[in-house]
């Protein structure tokens, strides 16, 4: 069964970069798919923020382009989210999940913004 | 960047039937835009009904159906039951990128 799992800090100031990663399991990345994360602010809809495929190949929203980064490592079975210089806004749970079908998602963590 | 768009709001009887639309600000949703349907309950994940326009996952349940109509992605929820009150959110492609719809709110009353 595949099984994503997302982890980093819970707080991060503003200004700094926020880190994320997503470990997949039951499923090996480089056997295709893209990968991809979504974010969510409190009480508000669903955004979707980027995704990877496991040669490194990205779609980024173009909204969030200049300050995202979505990095993928096979041998860890992993993929990394990356926002630079954040600010409140971009308090949100953030969510990793398999893109094309979007059929598997992390459990989701919430990411709070604040010094 | 495409804006998404669907009803804020609707309210459906148990055993009764309501659609929902998704609409694009660039135009006419096609199946080009691979249409997904997702369900989310407080406190929950996402969970996708419907990809690609109208296909279903193994644990969609089969009351759902995804469809085009009128130059929009639609959801059709036939025989509402209690637990299909939720948020519902399409999500359309617009060439790798994708965008989010605003949600509509479904209250099963």
């Amino acid at each position: 069964q595949v099984q994503l799992q997302e982890s980093g800090p819970g707080l991060v100031k503003p200004s700094e970069t926020l880190s994320l990663t997503c470990t997949v399991s039951g499923y090996s990345i480089s056997s295709g798919y893209y990968w991809g994360w979504i974010r969510q602010p409190p009480g508000k809809g669903l955004e979707w923020i980027g995704s990877i495929y496991h040669s490194g190949s990205t779609y980024y929203n173009p909204s969030l382009k200049s300050r995202v980064t979505i990095s993928v490592d096979t041998s860890k079975n992993q993929f990394s989210l990356k926002l630079s210089s954040v600010t409140a806004a971009d308090t949100a749970v953030y969510y990793c999940a398999r893109d094309n079908y979007f059929d598997y998602w992390g459990q989701g963590t919430l990411v709070t913004v604040s010094s | 960047q495409a804006v998404v768009t669907q009803e804020p709001s609707l309210t459906v009887s148990p055993g009764g039937t309501v659609t929902l639309t998704c609409g694009s600000s660039t135009g006419a949703v096609t199946s080009g835009h691979y249409p997904y349907w997702f369900q989310q309950k407080p406190g929950q994940a996402p969970r996708t009904l419907i990809y690609d326009t109208s296909n279903k996952h193994s644990w969609t349940p089969a009351r759902f159906s995804g469809s085009l109509l009128g130059g929009k992605a639609a959801l059709t929820l036939s025989g509402a039951q209690p637990e299909d009150e939720a948020e519902y959110y399409c999500l359309l492609s617009y060439s790798g990128a994708y965008v989010f719809g605003t949600g509509t709110k479904v209250t099963v009353l």
